[in-house]
């Protein structure tokens, strides 16, 4: 079987930085991937690692060790609308079945 | 472009009755998947493929049939709904499989 574990929530305030934790447990185990969900609306792709270290993609970073089983990601400068659910996923068996985290809801405060 | 189009974005069933959810993409993109999604849970995969042809359960595929005849189209079926199959609907589809583009939904009410 497989599972991922993440915070169920997190809170930050505007301009600071946050990072999204997210350990796995899975065979066949191909990359770890983050998407981005508001308010049940369609998740959007964020980042994908496949190979230990780290992917900055503007104000967001995510990381992966696979010896450690564990990667996170990090978002910078936040702002209100990062507000939203943030999933992280594994891919297994060099592609096609992707299986998703419970997912972590962040709130941004003023 | 469209990206990921689904088909209806909300639908009452009656308990016992079948439809189909339909889903296309027109980014000739090989991997498509179906998920579900819970309120306050996360995605949980019911079906999926990796090209016109290929098939393969994921996590719940049980009440659900999918088939693949087309790149374009991945329609998922449900055989004969249950109230516990009322959930939000996610199709999904990637080119390479590192990154995956979502549907709206659909939002399914099983009474």
């Amino acid at each position: 079987g497989q599972s991922l574990e993440q915070p169920s929530e997190v809170t930050a305030v505007e301009g600071a930085i946050v990072q999204i934790n997210c350990t796995y447990q899975t065979s066949g185990f191909y990359g770890l991937s983050w998407y981005q969900q508001h308010d049940g609306g369609a998740p959007t792709f964020l980042s994908y690692n496949g190979l230990d270290g780290l992917e900055e993609t503007g104000r967001f970073s995510s990381f992966l060790s696979r010896s450690d089983s564990y990667g996170y990601l990090l978002l910078q400068e936040l702002q209100m609308k990062d507000s939203a659910s943030y999933f992280c996923a594994v891919t297994r068996n060099q592609g096609g079945k992707l299986i998703f985290g419970q997912g972590t809801e962040l709130s941004v405060k003023p | 472009n469209a990206g990921v189009t689904q088909t209806p974005k909300f639908q009452v069933l009656k308990t016992g009755q079948s439809m189909t959810l339909q889903c296309a993409q027109d980014m000739n993109h090989e991997y498509m998947s179906w998920y579900r999604q819970d309120p306050g849970m996360g995605l949980r995969l019911i079906h999926y493929s990796v090209g016109a042809g290929i098939t393969d359960q994921g996590e719940v595929p049980n009440g659900y049939n999918v088939s693949r005849s087309t790149t374009e189209d991945f329609p998922l079926r449900l055989l004969s709904a249950a109230p516990s199959q009322t959930s939000v609907y996610f199709c999904a589809s990637s080119r390479d499989s590192y990154g995956y583009t979502f549907g709206s939904g659909t939002r399914l009410t099983v009474v």
